[in-house]
């Protein structure tokens, strides 16, 4: 299958301050890419669709304002957690495809303090 | 929009036995079934899918079966191993490629040696 990854793995931060997370199509472009939410032992909840060279849609709920997604090359979309605070402590996983497949990158477990 | 059901929830069968995981789904327009496999702090790892054009499709000790009429489809694992435990979760796209998919609560499948 496709190679998805994504960076940082694992990240801490303290509350107030914003993290980006990178997640890139390695063998692929992908003019869309889908970043996702899981809390632990529960599904994977889809938070917005990541389009190249356009805005990324958002799913109802999702606030786009704190959470910036970027997609400015067909191998990359970043996904700002702006103003972090504990809540958004999350595990959070794009995933890309080159067809209708998709796949995972490897997940960011953010912990905010 | 879709909405996907998943059950059960939790399966725990003997090492050699049969697994069927079951979800339900509601948009008669999706047309793509994936099914994928999470192991513990790992990414979702895509196992098997199935299109709406077949009703089955095998690899395997995998299998998914797809019944349009009644908008839901399975997933059976035949002779499990105690490898085959991780959460498995089933999901739903709407048209064609690069479109979002909506994901089932997951089944958490246990094999007990």
């Amino acid at each position: 299958g496709a190679v998805v990854s994504q960076h940082p793995s694992w990240v801490i931060c303290k509350s107030g301050t914003s993290v980006k997370i990178e997640c890139r199509s390695l063998d692929f472009q992908a003019t869309t890419m889908f970043w996702y939410r899981q809390f632990p032992k529960q599904s994977l909840m889809l938070m917005a669709t990541s389009n190249e060279g356009s805005k990324a849609t958002y799913e109802q709920g999702v606030e786009k304002d704190k959470f910036l997604i970027n997609h400015a090359s067909l191998t990359l979309s970043t996904l700002t957690v702006t103003s972090a605070h504990p809540e958004d402590s999350s595990f959070y996983i794009c995933s890309a495809g080159p067809r209708d497949e998709q796949f995972f990158g490897p997940g960011t477990r953010l912990t905010v303090l | 929009g879709e909405n996907v059901e998943q059950h059960p929830s939790t399966l725990s069968v003997q090492e050699g036995d049969s697994a069927v995981i079951k979800c339900t789904y509601s948009d008669s327009a999706s047309n793509y079934f994936p099914w994928y496999k999470q192991e513990l702090g790992k990414r979702p790892q895509l196992i098997i899918d199935i299109r709406s054009n077949v009703g089955e499709k095998k690899d395997q000790r995998i299998a998914v079966t797809l019944n349009k009429t009644a908008k839901h489809f399975s997933l059976h694992i035949t002779e499990t191993q105690p490898e085959d435990s991780a959460v498995y979760f089933c999901a739903a796209s709407i048209g064609g490629n690069f479109n979002k998919f909506y994901f089932g609560s997951g089944t958490k499948l246990n094999v007990k040696p």
